[in-house]
């Protein structure tokens, strides 16, 4: 069964970058039957999906937030990151890091839902 | 944009109620759809997938049905581990999630 688990600061500062470690245990993130994800919720708030990554390193990325995110993957250490730049206020929410499986079918390949995810890690953006 | 759209956004019942929540798809999905529970503090836990699948392990008083633009989620008869929040969440063409339902007790 596949763990997950969020690292980073919790504190940043505005205009600074954001930036969150996934590490991943109980299987391997170069695994072809997984993409991995990022998702956020503000507090008191609903869920956002921020981007998804294949072990390959294709990215996937919420169109409203593109500009500002780039995700990669490390797979000497069973890793993925996501880092967010110019964060706002706004941007104070819980991180949350997941796995979700992937599907190939007539020569295309598609996400599913999100089936594995971490505790999450409360971000807060603030001088 | 795939808008999601639940309700309601609140839902008080007691412990014994068939719970049915509505997730509605601004453009058809069809069956590319996901049901999670959160609990204050914790992660989502996926429910269900693919609209109607049942993710292994989660009680079989969780069912979904549903195709195209809207979908429910039903619990049969509520038990006092399932007052929570639910999100759906459409996977056909990136990804959005409803707002979420609020089931709390009456």
């Amino acid at each position: 069964q596949l763990q997950l688990q969020e690292s980073g600061p919790g504190l940043v500062k505005p205009s600074e970058t954001l930036s969150l470690t996934c590490t991943v245990s109980g299987g391997s993130i170069s695994s072809s039957s997984y993409y991995w994800g990022w998702i956020r919720q503000p507090p008191g708030k609903g869920l956002e999906w921020i981007g998804s990554i294949y072990y390959s390193g294709s990215t996937y990325y919420n169109p409203s937030l593109k500009s500002r995110v780039t995700i990669s993957v490390d797979t000497s250490k069973n890793q993925f990151s996501l880092k967010l730049s110019s964060v706002t206020a706004a941007d104070t929410a819980v991180y949350y890091c997941a796995s979700r499986p992937r599907r190939c079918s007539g020569g295309s390949c598609y996400q599913y839902y999100f089936d594995y995810w971490g505790q999450g890690t409360l971000v807060t953006v603030s001088s | 944009d795939i808008q999601m759209t639940q309700s309601p956004s609140t839902l008080s019942a007691s412990v014994g109620d068939r719970v049915t929540i509505t997730c509605r798809a601004s453009q058809s999905i069809s069956s590319w759809l996901a049901w999670y529970q959160q609990k204050p503090g914790k992660a989502p836990k996926l429910l269900i997938y693919k609209a109607s699948s049942l993710e292994s392990g989660v009680p079989s008083r969780f069912s979904g049905s549903g195709s195209g633009t809207e979908f429910t989620l039903t619990i049969s008869s509520l038990q006092p581990d399932d007052f929570a929040t639910y999100y759906c969440q459409q996977y056909n063409i990136q990804d959005t999630f409803g707002g979420g339902t609020k089931v709390e007790i009456k």
